[in-house]
């Protein structure tokens, strides 16, 4: 079975500071996708990234970079001179294929981790 | 309008009560999911429609059905709900109906749904 593990509940900063979200994932797959999502408090999930397996390269883009590492099992995302509007629930996910021809691709999300940005 | 959208976007109901969330998508997209958000609990799949046709029930209790009249809109009819059921209730859209994993799910902003 699938697992995605997002082991910091909450984590709090002060402005400017950076700030690493972690994502440990499990999956008896060779071939996956992993996703994050922001989750503003008006509730609407907002996609950040997608990412495949064979893709190892770190990604930048503005202020967020992600670290894909697959000898680790993790995917973690580093927002860096957080403002205030990072403030947020962020959640990682992992895709595994539909059950078979037709059907859709499914995504297993961690819990979550809760990202508080203060003045 | 583009996107996901949700209607309502709250809604308190009694257990006797029947009512029903709508979700529209503006994407051109093939598949819907309904999700349920509870609090420090992870996202929990609950239905997925891949052309109108529903490939995925979760087990979900019978007093959530669901129905998707074409491809844009997807519907989750409540009735006798329980007070454990109050939570956020997303709706999602991908565009690639054939298991695809690489697929991105775009979400709506959610019902916040109190039963009491």
């Amino acid at each position: 079975a699938q697992k995605v593990t997002q082991a910091q509940t909450e984590i709090s900063v002060v402005e400017k500071e950076d700030v690493t979200l972690d994502c440990v994932y499990e999956t008896r797959d060779t071939t996956y996708y992993l996703f994050w999502y922001k989750q503003p408090p008006s509730g609407e999930l907002v996609f950040l990234i997608r990412r495949n397996s064979f893709d190892e390269q770190n990604e930048i883009s503005g202020r967020y970079s992600w670290n894909f590492q697959k000898s680790t099992s993790s995917f973690n995302f580093t927002i860096t001179a957080s403002q205030v509007v990072d403030s947020a629930v962020y959640f990682c996910a992992l895709s595994e294929a539909g059950l078979g021809t037709g059907t859709a691709s499914k995504l297993t999300f961690g819990t979550g981790t809760r990202l508080q940005v203060t003045l | 309008e583009t996107g996901v959208t949700q209607t309502p976007r709250h809604l308190v109901m009694g257990m006797t009560n029947k009512k029903s969330l709508k979700c529209e998508q503006h994407l051109g997209h093939n598949a819907m999911y309904w999700y349920k958000q509870s609090a420090k609990k992870p996202l929990e799949l609950m239905f997925v429609y891949n052309f109108k046709e529903q490939t995925e029930n979760n087990s979900v209790p019978s007093r959530f059905s669901p129905e998707c009249p074409n491809s844009s809109h997807l519907f989750l009819h409540l009735h006798t709900l329980q007070p454990e059921d109050s939570a956020l209730y997303l709706c999602a859209s991908s565009l690639t109906p054939a298991g695809d994993m690489s697929d991105t799910q775009y979400f709506g902003p959610g019902t916040r749904l109190t039963v009491l």
